[in-house]
């Protein structure tokens, strides 16, 4: 298992085009976190899943955000009409439900010009 | 509700000198506490946890923190400074009922290293 998989790892789009960016978990885990991460800030939850099902969102996540976990165990994460607002690093991170660590990818790192 | 504060944004220490990373938290319920390092352009790596038990934790690259309730602090040291431990650290706070999707990370402290 190479761990937490994130693709692409660096995306420029220009602003109000929709992108979609994937992760890969370690394949055992059934919890998944999407998480931004703005320049000088830590990471911020974003939504998770525990399996195909989503459970929780933040308010972070605006109508132009949706994720989706069709099968259980990659993720989407796809953002329409893009603002500046958006650029950020995208973190997945996977785990056991409970538990107490939870394995990150390397990000996507969005860029919206 | 919980939060983390992590005092001073950027730390500079010579090579072989000990690191001091502060984090102090707030937390309505006792504390699962999170340190963790991020080299540029990568995802977090964790260093290492306090849920229960033992206040001093050890963890990868010879670094360890300690949990004081009382002072409501997890810091972060290391006694000799490598090169490669140049990178940012975060300190993160969760209960036992959260989970990760509670998570609350603090802004993170630049650590850089002088030879």
């Amino acid at each position: 298992d190479t761990g937490v998989s994130q693709d692409p790892r660096h995306k420029i789009t220009k602003r109000g085009q929709n992108v979609t960016f994937r992760c890969d978990p370690i394949s055992e885990h059934n919890r998944l976190y999407w998480y931004r991460q703005t320049l000088g800030q830590g990471p911020e939850f974003l939504t998770y899943f525990q399996n195909e099902a989503q459970l929780e969102k933040s308010r972070l996540l605006s109508d132009r955000f949706s994720a989706e976990r069709p099968k259980g165990s990659f993720s989407t994460l796809e953002i329409q009409r893009t603002e500046q607002g958006d650029s950020a690093m995208y973190l997945c991170a996977s785990s056991y439900p409970g538990d107490t660590e939870a394995f990150f990818g390397q990000g996507t790192r969005l860029t919206v010009v | 509700a919980q939060s983390v504060t992590q005092l001073g944004s950027h730390v500079s220490v010579s090579e072989g000198a000990l690191v001091l990373l502060r984090c102090n938290y707030s937390s309505s319920v006792p504390p699962y506490l999170f340190w963790y390092v991020q080299y540029p352009n990568q995802g977090l790596q964790l260093l290492l946890k306090y849920t229960t038990g033992a206040t001093l934790v050890k963890g990868i690259n010879g670094f360890e923190a300690e949990f004081k309730k009382s002072e409501t602090s997890f810091h972060l040291t290391k006694p000799s400074a490598h090169m490669s431990d140049a990178a940012e650290y975060f300190c993160a706070v969760t209960s036992p009922s959260g989970g990760y999707q509670k998570v609350t990370f603090g802004t993170g402290t630049k650590l850089q290293v002088i030879p």
